[in-house]
């Protein structure tokens, strides 16, 4: 089955400074890549997502870029704030022939200091 | 839209007891998944339903674990019996229908086995 590795696990950056978190997976039938942000006391809520037809997206501060040919995919948070702080994972899905299932990464707690 | 509702919030049980866990997902969506989080394997996904079908229960951890699906607006996640390696927070997800669809988490049930 899918393997998804995330990196680092633990991120502290200064307020306003960008914040990148990496992932990679194993099956290279997975093109379906989407990143959640879980903030203490509650479940994971999509940020963005990106399809293996697509190299980047960008959506206000945050972006992902994916590399097929490498199997990484990875999460840019610019200018951060602290209501950034939050644990973010990534995860991969294979799509319908896969049964279209999620498997996340281990998480990163990302803190944004003052 | 009240999202994805799970009850209790918190539980706490003793070895031995039967746990059930509650979800209703969100009107419309047509697919349920169970996860457990926990620090050493975060995210994992139990089982998952289409349309009130059981489609995939291979994560599900052994035959303690059993979950339904009566209708499209009510599934169970039900531990008997329950042993302290079982506590964890207990999320519930849907999805509307459609490939990589958004997945709406639950606030999740935070389980303690004592």
């Amino acid at each position: 089955g899918e393997n998804v590795e995330q990196h680092p696990s633990t991120l502290s950056v200064q307020e306003g400074d960008s914040a990148v978190i990496k992932c990679t997976y194993s099956d290279s039938a997975s093109n379906y890549f989407p990143w959640y942000k879980q903030e203490l006391g509650k479940g994971p809520q999509l940020i963005i997502d990106i399809r293996s037809n697509v190299g980047e997206k960008k959506d206000q501060r945050i972006a992902v870029t994916l590399n097929k040919t490498a199997k990484h995919f990875s999460l840019h948070i610019t200018e951060t704030q602290p209501e950034d702080s939050a644990v973010y994972f990534c995860a991969a899905s294979i799509g319908v022939g896969g049964g279209n299932k999620l498997t996340f990464g281990t998480g990163t707690q990302l803190k944004v200091e003052l | 839209d009240a999202g994805v509702i799970q009850s209790p919030r918190h539980e706490v049980t003793e070895m031995g007891q039967e746990v059930t866990l509650r979800c209703k997902p969100i009107s419309g969506h047509n697919s349920l998944f169970w996860y457990r989080q926990t620090m050493m394997r975060g995210l994992e996904l139990l089982i998952y339903f289409n349309n009130n079908v059981p489609i995939d229960d291979s994560g599900m951890p052994e035959d303690r674990f059993s979950a339904k699906m009566p209708n499209a607006s009510f599934s169970t996640l039900k531990i008997q019996p329950s042993e302290p390696r079982d506590s964890a927070v207990y999320f519930c997800a849907s999805r509307p229908t459609g490939v990589n669809e958004k997945l709406f988490f639950g606030s999740g049930t935070q389980l303690s086995v004592l």
